[in-house]
């Protein structure tokens, strides 16, 4: 798989279930983004993990890392119709020079009402 | 909240023409970046920028692309001639500090950019 690639491609669940999201990577990383973007509109950042964390929660989110598995997951607790959008891991590795992201595919979430 | 703004929000272009997407990074913010995302595909780093200088850039941003900043709160993407797979929301970016390790960038509605 590419850098950052996010599984699966579409998840549709109901309203207050919970919506889990992963992300794979191959090469190393020093910080792992995960953003929101709803249909044609702007990238929304919702939280940074740092290489060296394993866990990062924000409000009803929750982002896990693991660096031996170069792989991320995104919770979404409880989740909420105004949910649905599409869901961007994005990696770097600033500390090689690379400050730029590298973005996945994304995964669509749909979350019925 | 400060947010970084883009504009215009839709520019429609004839091929061969040059364009100039406008972008305000957050204030207070050093580095600034532009990304792009071709309909149904992923977004994808163009350039970035430090100290009024191109800090990186990728193999997208070739000669026709270029980035200014003109009067210290804009920051431009310009693109001199214009072809039919340049269509695309362009994104802006801008991150807080320099340091080697903070690296939160934060990022504008787009451009939607259409070449006809």
């Amino acid at each position: 798989s590419q850098q950052g690639e996010e599984d699966p491609q579409a998840l549709s669940i109901q309203e207050g279930e919970n919506a889990t999201m992963n992300c794979s990577y191959k090469t190393s990383i020093n910080n792992l983004q995960w953003y929101r973007q709803n249909s044609g509109r702007g990238l929304v950042h919702l939280i940074l993990i740092r290489s060296n964390e394993r866990e990062k929660h924000s409000g009803r989110l929750r982002v896990t890392l693991d660096t031996s598995k170069k792989s991320s997951s995104l919770l979404i607790t409880a989740s909420r119709a105004a949910d649905t959008a599409s869901y961007f891991c994005a990696t770097d590795a600033i500390e090689t020079g690379r400050r730029a992201l590298t973005f996945g595919s994304g995964t669509r979430l749909q979350v019925q009402p | 909240e400060p947010e970084v703004t883009q504009t215009p929000s839709h520019q429609v272009t004839q091929m061969g023409q040059e364009v100039i997407l406008r972008c305000v990074p957050i204030s207070n913010h050093l580095y600034f970046y532009w990304y792009r995302q071709i309909l149904g595909q992923k977004v994808e780093f163009l350039v970035s920028f430090y100290n009024n200088e191109i800090s990186e850039k990728s193999e997208i941003f070739d000669d026709q692309f270029s980035v200014e900043r003109p009067d210290g709160s804009n920051f431009t993407l310009k693109i001199r001639s214009t072809k039919l797979e340049d269509s695309a929301m362009y994104f802006c970016a801008s991150t807080r500090l320099s340091s080697q390790t903070y690296n939160e960038q934060f990022f504008g509605p787009g451009t939607r950019l259409t070449v006809l």
